[in-house]
């Protein structure tokens, strides 16, 4: 099966840069994918790792190394609306090689 | 184009009743996926389906089930509610069940479940 580890918690200020990291444990490899959800909404989408290295959009970028089974996501120039849960997400060979989730880590930006 | 809808939004039920969720998938997207949340945690993954048949489940009992329709909408089943299935239920589409498109799920708002 595929278990995940995150931080429960980070705080940082307006303009800062934060990085969430994240390490997976998983049977097969089909990718590691970050989703952000704000209170009372849905998960969106925000990136999506299958090589080594970083994938760069706008202000978020992760990275992947595959063979430390390990992610992190860097939310960079940090605004008041990326207060929200962000979750990493695995890809392996579950029965519908379907996405797992971890618990998710709560970000707080602070004016 | 239109995202994921589902209804209802909000709902109670009392312990042994049964429900029923739908999910509108995101135009284009032929696989859905039906995931349970609870508050504080991820979503964990309850099965999906692709051209109406369910081809992956997760830890979830049999009273937990489902459908697909030809025009990929989907609809989630519990039978014999149990307090702990209070839970925010979420419906995710995607443009495939392989591939790279897999790992990009376009959710729902939920359908919020409140079991008395």
């Amino acid at each position: 099966g595929q278990s995940l580890e995150q931080p429960s918690e980070v705080t940082a200020v307006e303009g800062a840069i934060v990085q969430i990291n994240c390490t997976y444990q998983t049977s097969g490899f089909y990718g590691l994918s970050w989703y952000q959800q704000h209170d009372g909404g849905a998960p969106t989408f925000l990136s999506y790792n299958a090589l080594d290295g970083l994938e760069e959009t706008g202000r978020f970028s992760s990275f992947l190394s595959r063979s430390d089974s390990y992610g992190y996501l860097l939310l960079q120039e940090l605004q008041m609306k990326d207060s929200a849960s962000y979750f990493c997400a695995v890809r392996g060979s579950g029965s519908a090689r379907q996405l797992t989730f971890g618990s998710g880590t709560q970000l707080t930006v602070l004016p | 184009e239109t995202g994921v809808t589902q209804s209802p939004t909000h709902l109670i039920k009392t312990r042994g009743q049964q429900v029923t969720l739908r999910c509108s998938s995101q135009s284009g997207h032929n696989t859905v996926s039906w995931y349970q949340q609870a508050l504080g945690q991820g979503p964990q993954f309850i099965f999906q389906y692709y051209r109406e048949e369910e081809n992956g489940r997760g830890n979830f009992p049999p009273r937990f089930s489902g459908l697909q329709f030809p025009n990929y909408s989907s609809e989630l089943n519990v039978n014999a509610l149990e307090l702990d299935d209070s839970a925010l239920y979420l419906c995710a589409s995607s443009l495939e069940t392989g591939g790279p498109g897999a790992n990009v799920l376009t959710f729902g708002a939920g359908s919020r479940l409140t079991v008395l």
